[in-house]
């Protein structure tokens, strides 16, 4: 099974909006909407911040949503803050009945 | 309060056996509901899913490791653990341990996970 793929880098000014893209195929990201998304800080372990494609667990700010067109998810940052900074992995569930992540995004604030 | 902590050896030398626990506290794993998964982030990489076992005893692991491996219940101990055999460099990473709400395929709650190094 392949990662997904995520671009390596996104940067954006505090209060801009960022789009951060995770593109599979028909067998992972296209076939299911199992799509979670990840925020890790340094030396921290990864936390939940979307799954279901764009829902939302109790306690994590709505500036955060997804989507999903075809075979491309996305997250959306909204009114970019300092403490965004951080890296960010999306996930999918397969035709295999495994799970497959993207290989990370770097968030930076300017 | 549930809370997952991971435990084992800091240090393996390449060929062995690499063995970590999972301890969940807070929570029973007999509970059902509930994936009790593996996840590994190499140094400088992204996360890789290893696998999980179901409190009766299912697993599921990633095809890739799936030879090396095999993930077991304790329900004495209310711990999970992982077993990977003939271990290499390329083994070496942050080893967590996490849970998976069956059926839903995410990870809402994670240990702090623990760094495995191989080495010789």
């Amino acid at each position: 099974q392949s990662a997904l793929t995520q671009p390596a880098s996104v940067s954006g000014s505090p209060g801009q909006s960022i789009i951060i893209s995770c593109t599979g195929t028909s067998s992972d990201i296209g076939g299911y909407n199992y799509i979670s998304w990840y925020q890790q800080h340094p030396d921290k372990a990864p936390k939940l911040m979307i799954f279901d494609v764009n829902v939302r667990p109790s306690g994590v700010s709505d500036r955060f949503s997804g989507s999903k067109s075809g075979n491309t998810a996305s997250l959306s940052i909204s009114g970019l803050q300092a403490e965004d900074e951080a890296y960010y992995y999306c996930s999918a569930y397969t035709s295999s009945k495994t799970l497959v992540f993207g290989g990370g995004t770097r968030v930076t604030v300017l | 309060q549930v809370q997952l902590q991971e435990s084992g050896p800091g240090l393996l030398k390449p060929s062995q056996t690499l063995s970590l626990t999972c301890t969940v506290s807070g929570a029973s794993i007999n509970g059902g509901g509930f994936y009790w998964t593996w996840i590994r982030q190499r140094p400088g990489k992204g996360l890789e899913w290893i696998g999980y076992i179901f409190y009766r005893g299912t697993t599921n692991y990633n095809p890739s490791l799936k030879s090396r491996l095999a993930i077991s219940l304790d329900k004495s101990k209310n711990q999970f653990s992982l077993d990977l055999n003939s271990v290499t460099a390329a083994d070496t990473a942050v080893y967590y341990c996490a849970r998976d709400l069956v059926g839903n395929w995410y990870f809402d709650l994670w240990g702090r996970g623990t760094l495995v190094a191989v080495s010789s």
